[in-house]
């Protein structure tokens, strides 16, 4: 059975912290790995990961795929206040001519000023 | 702001009542989807639709019932719900089927007494 298992569950840092999130996964047909940031209800797009060992950048966020392994980093460098959220990975499979994502339960992170 | 809307944010309902959630995207987007986001459980699709035609059907039951009148356009009709059925209903829409990245609504927070 498919899988995305995200950890920690919840994390707890000050401002200035660095956090790494993890994300692992089992899925037949993968096909890529996405970040979402979810504040208060809608997520946003951080990242899609398809190839392993690129590391994609954002501001204080990056993050890395390793295909072989079966799991992928979220990193915040300074974190801030703002970077207070819910983040989920999501991994992208191909079945049956289509796509399915499936979600992980999320990784809640509260910075503390 | 995503350019995915929905209406209403919260919506509390009994059991035998019929209501109906409304999304629309003004992207230009062909795909949209249903999610239920349950209390510390992961994100789960429930219905996709590419170009107006209903493309995957998640195990959900016929209390609920999804209506796609255009591409920008996509409803959620509920009947006879259940209290476990309380949850938020996101819904997201993507350039195609195949397109990498999701845009989310705010969501529906529903409730059923």
């Amino acid at each position: 059975e498919d899988k995305v298992v995200q950890s920690p569950l919840s994390l707890v840092v000050h401002e200035g912290d660095t956090v790494t999130l993890n994300c692992s996964y089992e899925v037949t047909n993968f096909r890529s790995l996405l970040w979402y940031k979810q504040e208060k209800k809608a997520p946003t797009f951080l990242f899609m990961l398809t190839s392993s060992g690129i590391e994609k950048k954002s501001g204080r966020l990056s993050s890395i795929l390793d295909k072989k392994e079966l799991f992928s980093i979220l990193n915040i460098t300074a974190t801030q206040t703002g970077d207070s959220a819910v983040y989920l990975c999501a991994v992208r499979r191909h079945t049956s001519g289509t796509y399915k994502y499936i979600f992980g339960t999320g990784t809640r992170l509260k910075v503390l000023a | 702001e995503t350019g995915v809307t929905q209406t209403p944010r919260h919506l509390v309902m009994g059991m035998t009542n019929k209501k109906s959630l409304k999304c629309e995207q003004h992207l230009g987007h062909n795909a949209m989807y249903w999610y239920k986001q349950s209390a510390k459980k992961p994100l789960e699709l429930m219905f996709v639709y590419s170009l107006e035609e209903r493309v995957e059907n998640n195990s959900v039951p016929s209390r609920f019932s999804p209506e796609c009148p255009n591409s920008s356009h996509l409803f959620l009709h509920l009947h006879t719900l259940q209290p476990e059925d309380s949850a938020l209903y996101l819904c997201a829409s993507s350039q195609d089927r195949t397109s990498g990245r999701e845009f989310f609504g705010p969501g529906t927070r529903l409730t059923v007494l």
